[in-house]
């Protein structure tokens, strides 16, 4: 069984289009996270969610929206996709928002703006 | 700002302890230091954390030394799958489990 699932697994679309990336944990955790890796590889935090409340949001654009439905999800809705929005974007979960807590992280979604 | 120094890259030869050094001379007393790799075109997996006291898990052992200005990961017996890169980063108890991730060490495991 996937612990963190991310679908689609690969997203290629064009400019101005509307796209949403869905995230499923299954460990039973309460807080999840949305990472982002540019094509220089650095890994930087976009929005946290714990127990469906948002608790970290990394002055992203408004143009990126989470919604977290249940505990179990977390998805990424971004609106008027630009070419600087091509990453691979990663979930990951936590049992808690505490710092001693582990991260699993999802296999990733690789995004494509063309 | 990772607020912490990693090698950029380092080799090690199949077999034998991989040991890879972290500066994180600024840490503050309730941040953790946590262990990351990722291995090309996945997800980042955890490998271990410790706040204070030296740990051990199956994957690793960290050391910590005595005023939690730096931290050593071992990898007791690398093999060509521990290829990967490898991140040392710190968390706060109370910054919401928010990671900030570095440039890592690239590690490259040799036959």
């Amino acid at each position: 069984d996937t612990a963190v699932s991310q679908t689609p697994k690969y997203l290629v679309t064009q400019m101005g289009n509307d796209k949403s990336i869905k995230c499923e944990q299954n460990l039973g955790h309460d807080t999840m996270y949305w990472y982002k890796q540019d094509s220089k590889k650095f890994l930087k935090i976009m929005f946290s969610y714990n127990n469906k409340e948002l608790i970290i949001n990394e002055t992203v654009p408004n143009r990126f929206s989470p919604k977290s439905p249940d505990k179990a999800h977390l998805n990424l809705h971004i609106n008027s996709l630009e070419l600087g929005d091509s990453a691979v974007y990663f979930c990951a979960s936590s049992q808690d928002v505490a710092g001693s807590y582990e991260q699993y992280f999802g296999p990733g979604t690789r995004l494509t703006v063309t | 700002d990772a607020k912490t120094t990693q090698p950029p890259s380092m080799d090690c030869a199949e077999g034998r302890a991989a040991n890879l050094p972290c500066n994180h001379s600024t840490i503050s007393g309730n941040e953790y230091v946590y262990w990351y790799r990722q291995i090309h075109s996945q997800g980042p997996q955890y490998i271990i954390h410790g706040l204070k006291n030296n740990e051990t898990n199956e994957m690793a052992s960290l050391i910590i030394t005595e005023d939690r200005k730096s931290s050593t990961l071992i990898l007791p017996h690398a093999t060509l799958r521990d290829t990967a890169v490898y991140y040392c980063i710190r968390c706060r108890r109370n910054q919401g489990g928010k990671l900030i991730f570095g440039q890592g060490t690239e590690l490259s495991v040799k036959p």
